[in-house]
């Protein structure tokens, strides 16, 4: 089945520092890959999302390109602040597996002023 | 525009007794609708989905049940909690067939602490 594999946390960065988050996906059919994000105490919100190989989402500084040929969805942002600590999650959606969505463990990111 | 409310928001319940979480999305038809849970630190783990009224697939077999007894209401119910049963639920919903981006959105969330 589906499965998605993320970096494992907690990261924490000083404010102004270069994040990056690796996700990892196995799936049978052509997914669509997403980031959410996820605020002390809230749901889920999407952050971005690419639909097909070589797409890149990008939404308030962060950016991700879907990498067909290493399988990856690796999220970046150049530069961090305090307001972007959060929970993130990877996830696949893929419309042959009865619209259900696979997500990684998530991965908590603190940053430091 | 379309919203998704769920509650209540918090709530704390004793061992053996009977649960219903209530999920409502407004501003859209035939949603396809998710429960999912979050236990403390770990990611989501999906509990049931619906792709109509009265059509519900379980991922998993627990100690509870879902029910969409109306297009864009989704419950989520329990007759007798185990102290496992906590954690944090999320209700989902995504559009369906030709409109769907596989996007899904989320309501606020539920923590729900069985003691």
């Amino acid at each position: 089945g589906d499965s998605v594999t993320q970096m494992e946390g907690p990261v924490t960065l000083s404010e102004e520092a270069f994040l990056t988050i690796n996700c990892t996906y196995t799936a049978t059919g052509y997914p669509s890959l997403f980031w959410y994000v996820q605020y002390p105490g809230e749901g889920l919100q999407l952050l971005l999302k690419a639909t097909k190989a070589d797409d890149k989402g990008s939404n308030k500084g962060f950016e991700a390109t879907y990498r067909k040929e290493t399988t990856s969805f690796h999220l970046e942002k150049g530069s961090v602040q305090v307001s972007d600590s959060a929970v993130y999650f990877c996830a696949l959606s893929d419309r042959t597996n009865a619209g259900k969505s696979t997500f990684g463990d998530g991965t908590t990111l603190t940053v430091k002023p | 525009s379309q919203t998704i409310h769920q509650w209540p928001a918090t709530l704390v319940q004793p061992v053996g007794s009977p649960l219903s979480l209530e999920c409502t999305v407004e501003g859209t038809s035939n949603p396809n609708l998710y429960w999912y849970r979050q236990a403390a630190g770990r990611g989501l783990q999906l509990l049931f989905y619906s792709v109509g009224i009265g059509q519900i697939s379980s991922e998993v077999p627990q100690n509870l049940s879902a029910s969409r007894p109306q297009d864009r209401q989704f419950i989520l119910s329990s007759k007798k909690l185990l102290l496992s049963d906590s954690g944090f639920y999320l209700c989902a919903w995504r559009r369906e067939g030709g409109w769907d981006t596989g996007e899904l959105f989320f309501g606020e969330g539920s923590r729900l602490t069985v003691l």
